[in-house]
């Protein structure tokens, strides 16, 4: 299948410092990629839809300046976590379809202290 | 709106004996449907998925799963469970349409334990 490789894996952030999270489709292109926060023992809630060259559509109730998403390339979107706080300590998870199945970044654990 | 219901939080079976995992689901028209695997601290692995044609469908490691219309459900099953299939599995629905842009909506999961 296709590969969506997510970096880093895991983060350790100071309270108040941001956060950059990079989502990259390896073998395709992809003008399309998701934003999932995933809470302990809960599903994965969609944050944002990225779209290449043009703004990110955020889900209701999620910040759009607290999470900046950018999608430069077709092969890159990143996340920004801005000023990050302990509530924002979360796990991420990035996605992208070639086709019609959604593949998945590997996570990143964000852990703000 | 479309939705998913992964009926069972938890589903405990004993290694060597079959397993079943349930999904139902609500959404207009005929939706694509998926299965994911995530290990812990890892992302999704796809596993399966429906599209069209025959309602059983195999997927990876001996899993599979049956569409079935009428009770709009997509039940992951594998004959003889593994310790190794211990997990967290999550059903998936995503409406037919062109692109890579239509969301994919996620059950809240079930996990799956294999006793030795």
């Amino acid at each position: 299948g296709a590969v969506v490789s997510q970096h880093p894996s895991r983060v350790i952030c100071k309270s108040g410092t941001s956060v950059k999270i990079e989502c990259r489709s390896l073998d395709f292109q992809a003008t399309t990629m998701f934003w999932y926060r995933q809470f302990p023992k809960k599903s994965l809630m969609l944050m944002a839809t990225s779209n290449e060259g043009s703004k990110a559509t955020y889900e209701q109730g999620v910040e759009k300046d607290k999470f900046l998403i950018n999608h430069a390339s077709l092969t890159l979107s990143t996340l920004t976590v801005t000023s990050a706080h302990p509530e924002d300590s979360s796990f991420y998870i990035c996605s992208a379809s070639p086709g019609r199945e959604a593949f998945f970044g590997q996570g990143t654990r964000l852990t703000v202290v | 709106a479309q939705s998913v219901a992964q009926p069972e939080d938890q589903v405990n079976v004993a290694e060597g004996n079959p397993l079943t995992v349930k999904c139902t689901y609500s959404v207009s028209g005929n939706p694509y449907l998926f299965w994911y695997v995530q290990y812990p601290n890892r992302g999704l692995q796809f596993l399966l998925k429906y599209i069209t044609g025959d309602n059983l469908v195999k997927g990876s490691y001996g899993f599979e799963a049956e569409f079935n219309k009428s009770q709009t459900s997509f039940h992951l099953k594998k004959p003889s469970a593994l310790v190794s299939d211990s997990a967290l599995y999550f059903c998936a629905v995503r409406p037919r349409g062109a692109g890579g842009y239509q969301k994919v909506t996620f059950g809240i999961g079930t996990k799956l334990q294999v006793i030795p």
